[in-house]
């Protein structure tokens, strides 16, 4: 299986702040991965897919990079409702695998 | 409005059988990819199936965690898919959302369902 582990798990931050969230794999699935976004209760949300295309409709402060087994999230200018939880994807091998997620916070 | 609603969720005792609803509107369920993602209470997201599209001939995947226990069909006259969910065990306790898969395999899930509640307890 492909294990993905997200740093920080935890992330505290202002509105205005730049946030990055890193996506490390145990191994090479190209750029088969995607972020999520959650808020509680709420199914998650596609953000970027293909490890750095911004799905339709996605604010542009969000961004994708990476390849291979490191990948990162960053938010440029943390707005009031970036606050939730970030899960990246593979989906590149069976089983499909999650992140752990990392839950930002408003300092 | 391309949408996805899931039903079926209860209280069911361990050993129990349940079954999952997806049904679509705004768009053809058997052009797509439908994967099956779980949500324990308080914990991460964890994917458990995936169900090919027709062109695909609907075959499946599975997670080893619900293997053998978990089937997934479809129904194309009711534009929906089913998650059978037999010898139940605690552990499966969750919210069970489905998902489209976004076109390409690595596009990920653009569009999901609202998610349905089983509670697995005696």
């Amino acid at each position: 299986d492909i294990q993905l582990t997200q740093s920080p798990s935890f992330l505290s931050a202002s509105v205005g702040d730049r946030v990055t969230i890193t996506c490390r794999a145990s191994q090479d699935f190209s750029n088969y991965l995607a972020w999520y976004q959650q808020k509680p209760g709420k199914a998650p949300k596609l953000l970027i897919y293909g490890a750095s295309t911004l799905q339709s409709g996605v604010p542009s402060r969000f961004s994708g990079s990476g390849s291979g087994t490191e990948f990162t999230l960053t938010i440029s200018s943390l707005q009031p409702e970036d606050f939730a939880t970030y899960y990246c994807q593979q989906l590149k091998g069976y089983p499909i695998t999650f992140g752990q997620g990392t839950r930002l916070e408003i300092k | 409005e391309v949408q996805l609603v899931e039903s079926g969720g209860e209280l069911v005792q361990p050993g129990g059988s349940l079954r999952l609803s997806c049904a679509a509107s705004g768009f053809s369920l058997s052009d797509r990819y439908i994967d099956w993602v779980r949500q324990a209470p308080g914990k991460g997201l964890e994917w458990i199936g995936r169900s090919r599209n027709k062109a695909n001939s609907y075959t499946t995947e599975y997670a080893a965690s619900v293997k053998g226990r978990f089937t997934l069909s479809r129904d194309e006259s009711k534009n929906s898919l089913y998650l059978q969910m037999n010898s139940l065990k605690t552990e499966d306790t969750a919210v069970y959302y489905c998902g489209r898969i976004n076109g390409r395999l690595s596009d990920g899930m653009d569009v999901w369902g609202q998610g349905t509640t089983v509670s697995v307890s005696s």
